[in-house]
């Protein structure tokens, strides 16, 4: 089975500072990852995956996420970020040949403040 | 192109009646999933579908939840005597086949009074 973990559940930060966005999981077997974005009132976005080759992934809305084996995380970053970006962020794994069947993480709420 | 569409966007229902959520998915895509997001229990997966495969039902709660999807094409999630627990936003995804990536619908809230 696999899970995972959202270290931060809320993460302040001002306008066009970096944030760092930390995501931990456990697997027996091979994993793909994900990331989603959720703004107020709608559904989940998909930000970037990794499905495997390099483990730096970029994504949409300049926002990119590296996948470390060894420490089993997967941590989601920007250089500088924008009051937009304010929404609540997933981490997700699914079993890799399996279903596709997403595990999510509980959420990160990424306030943005001016 | 269009996305996913579930309706209705709001349910509000009393304890102890059924309810019937819709889910039209991405033209083509072959697979279909249920999500429940709750504040108590997060994004939780219900239900998946690929093709005319046997769906994979692991993650409904209990036997008043049940899903069918009719022509490879529209889902629907069915809850039998709706208990305050079911109050939840039921997201629904579709995905082309083995892709790994999901396109979400906006979800239904459902509120059991």
């Amino acid at each position: 089975a696999q899970s995972v973990t959202q270290l931060d559940s809320q993460v302040p930060v001002f306008e066009e500072a970096p944030v760092e966005l930390r995501c931990n999981y456990s697997s027996s077997v091979s994993v793909y990852l994900f990331w989603y974005v959720q703004y107020p009132n709608q559904g989940l976005q998909l930000l970037l995956k990794y499905l495997s080759g390099s483990t730096l992934v970029k994504g949409i809305n300049g926002f990119e996420a590296e996948f470390n084996k060894s420490q089993t995380s997967f941590h989601l970053r920007k250089p500088s970020v924008h009051i937009s970006d304010t929404a609540e962020y997933f981490c997700a794994v699914s079993a890799s040949g399996n279903t596709g069947k997403l595990i999510f993480g509980q959420g990160t709420t990424l306030q943005v403040k001016p | 192109g269009a996305g996913v569409s579930q309706s209705p966007s709001n349910k509000v229902t009393e304890k102890g009646k059924d309810v019937e959520l819709r889910c039209d998915p991405i033209s083509g895509h072959t697979a279909l999933y249920w999500y429940r997001q709750s504040l108590g229990q997060g994004l939780e997966f219900l239900i998946y579908f690929q093709g005319n495969s046997a769906p994979d039902k692991s993650g409904l709660p209990s036997d008043r939840f049940s899903a069918e999807r009719t022509g490879g094409s529209v889902s629907t999630l069915t809850i039998q005597r709706t208990q305050q627990e079911d109050s939840a936003v039921y997201l629904c995804a579709s995905s082309p086949d083995r892709t790994y990536e999901q396109y979400f619908g906006p979800g239904t809230r459902l509120t059991v009074t």
